[in-house]
């Protein structure tokens, strides 16, 4: 069965500072690697996600994630954070043989002035 | 614009009575999902619908249903029999439902029960 742990409930970051948020997951094959974004009261949207090929993925504002098959990880980063990026972030998972996404409990980033 | 609209954005339900969330997509997606988001919880899947006329059960289905009779409606109800349906509750489509489809999500209903 697959599942996704984001181990940082919160995470606070000075803006223009760098940002790593983890998400380690187990799978049984090949796993599709996804990071979604939630404003406040509003839905989810996709950052970027990742099936195969190259391991560092580029997505929307300016994040980018790496896939490191040997650690289970896929690590969601920014260089260079910005007020308007404070949301909850949510990592998934699917699997071949799989419907549907398994959604890590989420990270929420705040940032400070 | 193409896109999900949930509503209402607010709902009010008094305990034991059935109350039915609205999700609407004008983007010809196939599949059509419904998420329960609880404080620290993440997403929980409660039903699914890949093709109309057909649906599956998602993680979290006791005391919920759903209808797919069109392609651009997926309404969730929520039923007496929900234990603590108070939550955030989110509707989302994919254009085939296929595992790597990006899946496109609406703003949202707010559930409380009184």
């Amino acid at each position: 069965a697959q599942s996704v742990t984001q181990p940082d409930i919160h995470i606070t970051v000075s803006e223009g500072a760098s940002l790593e948020l983890r998400c380690n997951y187990s799978y049984g094959a090949t796993p599709y690697l996804f990071w979604y974004v939630q404003s406040p009261g509003q839905g989810l949207q996709l950052l970027l996600k990742y099936f195969s090929g190259d391991t560092l993925v580029q997505g929307i504002k300016g994040f980018e994630a790496e896939f490191k098959r040997s650690q289970s990880s896929f690590n969601l980063r920014k260089p260079s954070v910005h007020w308007s990026d404070a949301a909850e972030y949510f990592c998934a998972v699917g699997e071949v043989g799989y419907s549907t996404l398994t959604f890590g409990k989420g990270t929420m980033l705040l940032v400070s002035p | 614009d193409g896109g999900i609209t949930q509503s209402p954005k607010y709902l009010f339900r008094k305990e034991g009575q059935n109350v039915t969330l609205s999700c609407e997509q004008n983007l010809n997606h196939d599949a059509m999902y419904w998420y329960r988001q609880d404080p620290g919880q993440g997403l929980r899947l409660i039903y699914y619908s890949q093709i109309v006329n057909d649906f599956q059960k998602g993680d979290i289905a006791e005391g919920y249903s759903v209808s797919r009779e069109k392609k651009e409606s997926f309404p969730l109800t929520v039923t007496s029999a929900q234990k603590n349906p108070t939550a955030f509750y989110l509707c989302a489509s994919s254009r085939t439902g296929g595992i790597t489809d990006t899946q496109y999500f609406g703003p949202g209903t707010r559930l409380t029960v009184l």
